[in-house]
């Protein structure tokens, strides 16, 4: 069965740092892009950051960029966001999400594992 | 950034009903173009990719138009299963985003 599934959410404080993970199965893993998305509680969507299927080309959305910082290892078949300086509007639930090709513009979002919530507050 | 406007935010409809929602880009994006549903406590699923493609065991009641900046996204004969909040996301540029959602409501 193709999925996805995240953990490492929780309950965090302002100012500090977590690291997200997605597990990968079913497919071919080092072939195709990965992303997260969040949705803050009764909101929208919004992405946070991508990569491409070889690491070679990242990218991340303005309200995290230099804080957030994407990566993957295609022999765990993993996926990771490291999450620094937490700040409440952070407070979202994370989604792990895959694309149909190995680039992460002008494509789309496949597949999507089920979140994992992060919380921040003091 | 691309902001992607969506409209309406909600809408009433019935069952066997037609919508049609529409996403306005900035600027063109071509036809990268994709459309998501999203049910209650579920994650989002894509429905129609680069404008106009349905995905795979998507029903054809759903389709997809436009390019360049304007974009809509249409439901025929709409079933109890279609009420859910529909979402549309641009490919072209980076960063990607998302427009803000349309709730289709009974």
């Amino acid at each position: 069965e193709v999925q996805l599934v995240e953990s490492g959410g929780g309950l965090i404080k302002p100012g500090r740092s977590l690291r997200l993970s997605c597990a990968a199965s079913g497919f071919t893993f080092g072939d195709f892009a990965m992303h997260w998305v969040r949705q803050a509680p009764g909101k929208g969507l919004e992405w946070v950051a991508g990569i491409s299927y070889n690491s070679n080309s990242i990218g991340y959305g303005d309200s995290v960029k230099g804080r957030f910082t994407i990566s993957r290892d295609n022999v765990k078949e993993s996926l990771d966001l490291q999450m620094n300086s937490l700040t409440a509007a952070d407070t979202a639930l994370y989604y792990c999400v895959k694309s149909p090709r190995g680039s992460t513009s002008l494509n789309w979002f496949a597949l999507w594992g089920q979140g994992t919530l992060v919380t921040v507050s003091s | 950034d691309i902001p992607m406007t969506q409209s309406p935010s909600s809408l009433s409809a019935s069952v066997g009903d037609t919508v049609t929602i529409t996403c306005r880009a900035s600027q063109t994006i071509i036809n990268y173009l994709n459309w998501y549903q999203q049910k209650p406590g579920k994650a989002p699923k894509v429905l129609i990719y680069a404008a106009s493609n349905l995905e795979s065991d998507v029903p054809s009641r759903f389709s997809g138009s436009g390019s360049g900046t304007h974009f809509t996204l249409t439901i025929s004969n709409l079933q109890p299963e279609d009420f859910a909040t529909y979402y549309c996301q641009q490919s072209f540029y980076a960063p990607l985003t998302f427009g803000g959602g349309t709730k289709v409501e009974i």
